[in-house]
């Protein structure tokens, strides 16, 4: 199975600031890779594929960039609703494999 | 807008088999450009693909629970259906049902089923006697 490695595993931000989230793939994935947000009790929500495509309806403040083994999301101007937790997954091969998550706390 | 929504029990006891139905709305099921798929989440963790199926009755599972998973697909009702055999405390999780979405690539080549696009609100399944 490919392994999905985020870091950091938490940080803390304050409104307005911006946030970059790394996502590290155990070995090649072209750019078969989404991200994902999941607030408390609540499904996860995509937010990009394909690595820096924006899925419909995302605000643009939400960027994806990389490829290969390295990935990164990025957060500009950070809202209240941005709280959450975030995950990477790889779409590149069977298993379907996420990242442990990334949870953005307020400062 | 598509929804889904997940059913089933709620508890489960050791060694039976958790059974659950996801059923989806604002769209058809047979539509070829998706998969739709069974994701669960243990209470506090991150998230485990346990796999998917397209409108055909193709099916592609995780390896780690290959062996106790089946995914059925029912079009005449647009739902799908989750079987986990021989549950333990380990499968006590919020399971998700979702649909997998493909794109065309930057040659114009289709790719199908890589990204989770709806998902249900997940339903909660505690293994306990």
């Amino acid at each position: 199975d490919i392994q999905m490695t985020q870091f950091p595993s938490s940080v803390s931000a304050s409104i307005g600031d911006r946030v970059s989230i790394t996502c590290r793939a155990s070995q090649d994935i072209s750019s078969w890779l989404a991200w994902y947000q999941q607030k408390p009790g609540k499904a996860p929500k995509l937010l990009i594929y394909g690595s820096s495509s924006l899925q419909s309806g995302v605000p643009s403040r939400f960027s994806g960039s990389g490829s290969g083994t390295d990935f990164t999301l990025t957060i500009n101007s950070l809202q209240p609703e941005d709280f959450a937790t975030y995950y990477c997954q790889q779409a590149n091969t069977f298993p379907r494999t996420f990242g442990q998550g990334t949870k953005v706390e307020i400062k | 807008q598509v929804r889904l929504q997940e059913s089933g029990p709620g508890l489960v006891k050791p060694s039976q088999t958790l059974s659950l139905s996801c059923t989806v709305s604002g769209g058809s099921i047979s539509n070829g450009d998706y998969y739709w798929s069974w994701i669960r989440q243990p209470p506090g963790k991150g998230l485990e693909w346990i796999g998917y199926i397209y409108y055909s009755g193709n099916a592609y599972y995780n390896p780690s629970l290959k062996s106790r998973v089946t995914i059925s697909v029912d079009t005449s009702k647009n739902q799908f259906s989750l079987k986990l055999s021989s549950v333990t405390a380990a499968d006590t999780a919020v399971y998700y049902c979702a649909r997998v979405k493909g794109y065309y690539d930057s040659s114009g080549y289709w790719q199908a089923a890589k990204d989770f696009d709806y998902w249900g609100q997940g339903t909660l399944v505690t293994v306990s006697s």
